[in-house]
């Protein structure tokens, strides 16, 4: 089964200091990976995606995360912090639905970023 | 931006009442999907859609919930007999499968239903 596991529920950095969200995955195959963040009152945004390309992914706003297999992480990272990234962060696998020729997600239980300023 | 649209965006009822939301999907794509975001959770997968037909049901979606998408453009999702379990954010997203094979979905700003 395919699951991912996000290490912290919180996460307070200073503004423009770096930020590292943390997130493992279990697969039984290659996964895609997300990290979609979700601001108060907003839609999910998709911020990247891994699909067996490049293991180092850029997303919007300066974000972005890498794929280590080795030990089944996809962190995601910013060189410096803004007060525009406050937000709920979720890392996501993508999961076969039996349903055929279609993938759904399986989030994680989300990662509350706090900026100080 | 004709992104994925949901109405009504806030819902409040008294247990045992029927409700319905309704999602507009982004018009190029042919799969819906409903997911169930509770307070400090990430979201949950309930059910799907390719075109017309609900090609998967989660087991979170008791009988009481019943999902359409009667011509394939949108879709409603109807709880009967509400509970107070059953307060939640419902979240709408449609997809399209890129050329990288990933299964991008792009997410509503959602339903936030609460049970009285």
């Amino acid at each position: 089964a395919q699951s991912v596991t996000q290490l912290d529920s919180h996460v307070s950095v200073s503004e423009g200091t770096p930020v590292l969200l943390r997130c493992n995955y279990s697969s039984s195959y290659s996964p895609s990976l997300f990290w979609y963040v979700q601001h108060p009152n907003k839609g999910l945004q998709l911020l990247l995606k891994y699909t067996s390309a490049a293991t180092l992914v850029k997303g919007i706003n300066g974000f972005e995360a890498e794929f280590k297999k080795s030990e089944t992480s996809f962190h995601l990272t910013k060189p410096s912090a803004h007060m525009s990234d406050a937000a709920e962060y979720f890392c996501v696998v993508s999961v076969p639905l039996s349903g055929g020729g279609a993938d759904g997600l399986t989030f994680g239980k989300g990662t509350h970023l706090i900026i100080q300023p | 931006d004709t992104g994925v649209s949901q109405n009504p965006r806030h819902k409040i009822t008294k247990r045992g009442q029927n409700v319905t939301f309704r999602c507009d999907p982004i018009s190029e794509h042919n799969r819906l999907y409903w997911y169930r975001q509770t307070l400090g959770q990430g979201p949950e997968f309930l059910t799907y859609f390719q075109n017309e037909a609900q090609l998967e049901k989660s087991r979170l979606l008791s009988d009481r919930f019943s999902a359409e998408r009667p011509k394939g453009s949108f879709s409603t999702l109807e709880i009967q007999r509400t509970e107070q379990g059953d307060s939640a954010m419902y979240l709408c997203a449609s997809g399209r499968r890129t050329i990288s094979g990933a299964n991008v979905l792009t997410f509503g700003a959602g339903s936030r239903l609460t049970v009285l």
